[in-house]
């Protein structure tokens, strides 16, 4: 099973701010074959479901501000939203696809 | 326009089974993964397993193994999630979502059944 882990576990950023977690694989999720990286990254606001904002490590799905951008490869990744607006306050995961078990990273508070 | 309706909340004694229904629409199940995840109160988000769109074997996490099921019924576009054994460590939002392949992202995802677990 590929261990999911995030960093910090909360982050409180001014409105307007730059804000960056983390998230590392215990394995790499890049595969090799077609060079994506199995990663993605969730916002989820209170009292809602999930919403997928990014997928493979840094294509934004339709509909996402463009505030909001993922970066890296292999096994150490980021999301970072570049001006933090008050919609953005949210639980943000990270989770790998390259293989089952499917699993997210424990998770980052964003505040203001 | 593409949405999973799941059914609503349940509150069970321990040792008692749940089942949890999810109503596609705007997509064909045949077409399409549907993953089950769960989230216990102020926790994260663990995955218990998929249902294929074919209707073949289904994968489920290992720490369920033995008393999770997941069924479909396509001329209700209707998926079904039961887990038997209940304890208070069960006690979570179930969310159903929808995945494209095998190894994919889940989007969108329902609007999740809360599982109340107390004698």
């Amino acid at each position: 099973e590929i261990v999911m882990t995030q960093s910090p576990k909360s982050l409180s950023v001014s409105l307007g701010e730059r804000a960056t977690i983390y998230c590392k694989s215990s394995q790499s999720v890049l595969y090799n074959s077609n060079n994506k990286n199995y990663l993605g990254w969730y916002q989820q606001r209170p009292g809602q479901p999930p919403k997928l904002i990014i997928s493979w490590a840094s294509t934004r799905e339709s509909g996402v501000p463009d505030r909001f951008s993922g970066s890296g490869s292999g096994t150490e990744f980021s999301l970072t939203i570049s001006s933090l607006q008050a919609e953005d306050v949210a639980v943000y995961y990270c989770q790998q696809y390259y293989n089952s078990p499917f699993t997210f990273g424990p998770g980052t508070r964003v505040d203001f | 326009q593409v949405k999973l309706v799941q059914s609503g909340a349940e509150v069970k004694e321990p040792g008692a089974s749940v089942n949890i229904s999810c109503q596609a629409s705007g997509y064909s199940l045949s077409d399409y993964y549907v993953h089950w995840v769960r989230q216990a109160p102020g926790q994260g988000l663990e995955w218990m397993g998929m249902i294929t769109p074919s209707g073949g074997r289904n994968t489920y996490a290992q720490q369920f193994q033995g008393r999770i099921l997941m069924t479909r019924d396509t001329s209700t576009t209707t998926v079904y999630l039961q887990l038997t054994g209940l304890t208070s460590q069960d006690t979570a939002v179930y969310y159903c979502a929808r995945g494209p392949t095998v190894r994919s992202l889940f989007d969108p995802w329902g609007q999740g059944t809360l599982v109340t677990v107390s004698s």
